[in-house]
């Protein structure tokens, strides 16, 4: 059964930094993209990031761009999303999720964490 | 950036009958072109990929067609559980990855 647990979502201030982590099990991890996507409250889905199966390229959303970084641990089956300098607007339930083709190319996701809540606020 | 129209936002349809939302791209995606449920307090569950293939234990009941800027998902005799928000999202020409703003299926 594949499993993606997210975790670090806490409330924080504006201009500071946390780590997100999403925890895999259940499937080959280095086989397929992963993504990250938000959703603030009652709105709609937001992709955020993206990063290829062995992590040697990532992507982002241009409201992220520049403040936000991803990474994976393939030897641990870990996502992660460093987030820095925060604003409000990253208000959000963030989700991890699995892309559905193996390799490095885009796709859909099949599968989606339960998702993690960060709040910027002062 | 693709931009993803979906419409209506919101539907009202009985238990029984069929549903029918729109997804509309602001240029060609090809077939690259996915659907997904949410329902409340939950994450977002793949339904359909590649426009048309039925992921992994979704029910024939929902089907999805097009090509090119239109798109459809069809929900033949809804049932009560069926009642959710409704997300479109290309994959074709990326990055960006994008979503559509929903449609709200609603019971009538």
């Amino acid at each position: 059964e594949v499993q993606l647990v997210e975790s670090g979502g806490v409330v924080v201030q504006p201009g500071g930094s946390l780590r997100l982590s999403c925890a895999a099990s259940g499937f080959t991890f280095d086989d397929h993209s992963m993504y990250w996507v938000r959703q603030a409250l009652g709105k709609g889905l937001e992709w955020v990031s993206l990063i290829t199966w062995d992590g040697s390229r990532t992507y982002y959303g241009d409201s992220v761009k520049g403040r936000f970084t991803i990474s994976r641990d393939n030897t641990k089956n870990s996502l992660y999303l460093q987030m820095n300098s925060l604003r409000t607007e990253d208000t959000a339930l963030y989700y991890c999720a699995k892309g559905s083709i193996p390799g490095p190319t885009a796709g859909s996701l099949d599968y989606w964490g339960q998702g993690t809540l960060v709040t910027v606020s002062s | 950036e693709i931009v993803m129209t979906q419409s209506p936002a919101t539907l009202s349809v009985s238990p029984g009958e069929r549903a029918t939302l729109s997804c509309r791209a602001s240029q060609s995606v090809s077939s690259n072109l996915a659907w997904y449920q949410q329902k409340p307090g939950q994450a977002p569950r793949l339904l359909i990929y590649g426009t048309s293939t039925r992921a992994t234990g979704i029910p024939a009941r929902f089907s999805g067609s097009g090509s090119g800027t239109e798109f459809t998902l069809t929900i033949s005799s809804l049932q009560s559980e069926d009642f959710a928000v409704y997300y479109c999202q290309q994959y074709n020409n990326w990055p960006p990855i994008t979503f559509g703003q929903g449609t709200r299926l609603e019971i009538k």
